[in-house]
């Protein structure tokens, strides 16, 4: 079975600094997505980031990277130049193009401080 | 993407009573998801709603708790049967978009709904 694995519950950064948030994921396919998801307060999932497993180039979007390592089954999500709106639980989730199912991680509450 | 509606966004509800969520996809979906998450908590799957057909379940849910209704490609509803202090939770429910082969990749999530029984 696959299973996802944040081993940070709470992390916190100063703002405009960078912080990475840690995820690892097991499994025996080859084929598969990887995503990071946002929560603030307003309870809304918000999609970060995604990655496709058969792509090596690191996926970017504006102030957001992920580090995918994939024989180490890692992704870690980097947040540059942080701001005060990123404070937020930030979850790692994995799903095959076959399943419709997502799995998700325990999830990381990132707090930015001013 | 998708834009997901989902309602009420939050209700306190008496225990024994029953409560359905609604939620509306802007554009047809093949597959809608229905989560609970106890605050400060990861997302558990309740089952996943299919146009046409009965939901499925997962493991530790049963229909006769969370009966779910499909009736076309953009909407679906999960009633709390017959609730109690333990089903305080946040509800929400997800699709991936398109249909089919063409479906997208990553899951859309409605705003979820905070339920407090009393």
């Amino acid at each position: 079975a696959q299973t996802v694995t944040q081993s940070q519950p709470e992390m916190s950064v100063q703002e405009a600094e960078t912080v990475t948030l840690s995820c690892t994921y097991d499994t025996s396919e080859s084929d598969y997505y990887l995503f990071w998801y946002k929560q603030p307060p307003s309870r809304q999932m918000i999609l970060v980031i995604r990655q496709e497993a058969y792509k090596q180039q690191n996926a970017t979007e504006n102030r957001f990277s992920v580090n995918f390592q994939k024989a180490a089954k890692s992704f870690s999500l980097k947040i540059s130049d942080s701001q005060l709106g990123d404070a937020a639980m930030y979850f790692c989730a994995y799903r095959t193009p076959f399943s419709q199912k997502v799995t998700f991680g325990t999830g990381t509450k990132l707090q930015v401080i001013p | 993407s998708a834009v997901i509606s989902q309602k009420p966004s939050r209700d306190i509800c008496q225990r024994g009573t029953s409560l359905t969520i609604q939620c509306q996809v802007d554009s047809q979906v093949t597959m809608m998801f229905w989560y609970r998450q106890q605050p400060g908590q990861s997302l558990t799957l309740i089952a996943t709603a299919n146009q046409g057909s009965e939901a499925t379940y997962e493991s530790g849910f049963v229909i006769d708790k969370f009966p779910i209704s499909r009736p076309n490609l953009t909407f679906s509803t999960l009633t709390v049967s017959n609730m109690s202090p333990e089903d305080s939770s946040i509800y929400l429910c997800s699709a991936l978009t398109g249909l089919g082969p063409k479906k997208g990749t990553e899951a859309f999530f409605g705003q979820g709904t905070r339920l407090t029984v009393v």
